[in-house]
């Protein structure tokens, strides 16, 4: 079966910076999606890995390793707007995206 | 209208009752997905459109059926609503249907109630 993992809660500080991990099982595998969901919200797009490395972008960050099945999102300078849930996906070999259950990241001052 | 809108945006349904959910888009994509996220559990797909006049089955589609009758409008309807249907319902879209960096981009949801 395909199957997604990651944490189902963390709790990081503002100002510091926090690692959420994702491993992935799919029957192929076509990208990486990271996603952000507010309470109460639609997720929106973050980051989206197909190659390995680190992909860029201001205070987030998204790693990929493909041999491991192994992804992390790094958020650095942590606001409390971060406070949110951070969805992992992987688009498998029908171009289908495959879901995590989400990581509920919580800021504390 | 800029991007996907939803509605309702929630609904309280008796059971065995018809509901169709309505999603419209404005970005010309031509891919259309529905959702359903429920507590603890990962984004499931329920029924998705490549292209206007084709629709396919996801993971969950029993109890759902779906039209895309042209490219804007993906209606979602529950032919006889039961109380497992009870969820937040996202329509989502994108502009090629899986083809490379195929970012979907997500309606504000329905919350769905079924007593």
């Amino acid at each position: 079966g395909q199957n997604i993992d990651q944490p189902t809660e963390m709790t990081a500080t503002e100002g510091a910076i926090v690692q959420i991990n994702c491993t992935y099982q799919t029957s192929g595998f076509n990208g990486l999606f990271w996603y952000q969901q507010h309470a109460g919200e639609a997720p929106t797009f973050l980051s989206y890995n197909v190659l390995d490395g680190l992909e860029e972008k201001g205070r987030f960050s998204s790693f990929l390793s493909r041999s491991k099945g192994y992804s992390y999102l790094l958020l650095k300078e942590l606001q409390m707007k971060d406070s949110a849930s951070y969805l992992c996906a992987v688009m498998d070999s029908n171009y289908q995206l495959i879901w995590g259950a989400g990581t509920k990241l919580i800021i504390k001052p | 209208i800029a991007g996907i809108t939803q509605a309702p945006t929630s609904q309280i349904l008796a059971a065995g009752r018809r509901m169709t959910l309505r999603c419209t888009q404005d970005m010309r994509h031509n891919a259309m997905y529905w959702y359903r996220q429920d507590l603890g559990l990962g984004l499931r797909l329920i029924h998705y459109s490549n292209t206007a006049g084709t629709t396919g089955k996801g993971e969950v589609p029993d109890g759902y059926s779906v039209s895309r009758a042209n490219t804007d409008d993906f209606p979602l309807t529950l032919a006889s609503a039961v109380p497992s249907q009870t969820s937040v319902y996202f329509c989502a879209s994108s502009d090629s249907g899986g083809q490379g960096e195929d970012t979907q981009y997500f309606g504000p949801g329905t919350r769905l109630t079924v007593l």
